[in-house]
């Protein structure tokens, strides 16, 4: 059975601190992992990464993906309370007509002032 | 304008009612999809569609149906066979093996 898991589940950290949310995967047949934010209501699209060690950066935001290893992490440095949200993976199949993705539980990241 | 839409945000049901919650999307996206989310749980897929007229069964697709009739729109129903609806709805866009783009949800709850 495909699944995603990601870690930790809840966190919570003080403005200013780097924080690393992590993102396993099992699932046949990889094409890519995509990271989303969501704060209450709708994920918006953070990164898509297909190749290994390639890291996508935007602004204090970056994420790597590691094929061998199945999984990927993402990094925000200087947190503000703004980045406070849930954070969701997602692993896309390849054979498909359809992007199909598979979603991990997410991250509760809380950032305090 | 271009986004996604959906309404209503929010949406309260008796047992055994049949709801529609709406879709639509103008950013000419050939696929469209149905994600249920409940607390502290991942998205689910309910149903997809990647051309008009025609759609697919995702992992929890008991108890919903779908109609893709316009390319825009892609409306779910949640029929009373449906036995646990309360959760939070969501719908996704997107050009076929490109990245998926969300609305802003509908948050359903059964009285």
């Amino acid at each position: 059975e495909d699944k995603v898991v990601q870690s930790p589940l809840s966190l919570v950290v003080h403005e200013g601190d780097t924080v690393t949310l992590n993102c396993s995967y099992e699932v046949t047949n990889f094409r890519s992992l995509l990271w989303y934010k969501q704060e209450k209501k709708a994920p918006t699209f953070l990164f898509m990464l297909t190749s290994s060690g390639i890291e996508k950066k935007s602004g204090r935001l970056s994420s790597i993906l590691d094929k061998k290893e199945l999984f990927s992490i993402l990094n925000i440095t200087a947190t503000q309370t703004g980045d406070s949200a849930v954070y969701l993976c997602a692993v896309e199949r390849r054979g498909s007509t359809l992007g199909r993705l598979y979603f991990g539980r997410g991250t509760q990241l809380t950032v305090w002032p | 304008d271009g986004g996604i839409t959906q309404s209503p945000k929010y949406l309260f049901r008796k047992e055994g009612q049949n709801v529609t919650l709406s879709c639509e999307q103008n950013l000419n996206h050939d696929a469209m999809y149905w994600y249920r989310q409940d607390p502290g749980q991942g998205l689910r897929l309910i149903y997809y569609s990647q051309i008009v007229n025609d759609f697919q069964k995702g992992d929890i697709a008991e108890g919903y149906s779908v109609s893709r009739e316009k390319k825009e729109s892609f409306p779910l129903t949640v029929t009373s066979a449906q036995k646990n609806p309360t959760a939070f709805y969501l719908c996704a866009s997107s050009i076929s093996l490109d990245t998926q783009y969300f609305g802003p949800g509908t948050r359903l709850t059964v009285l």
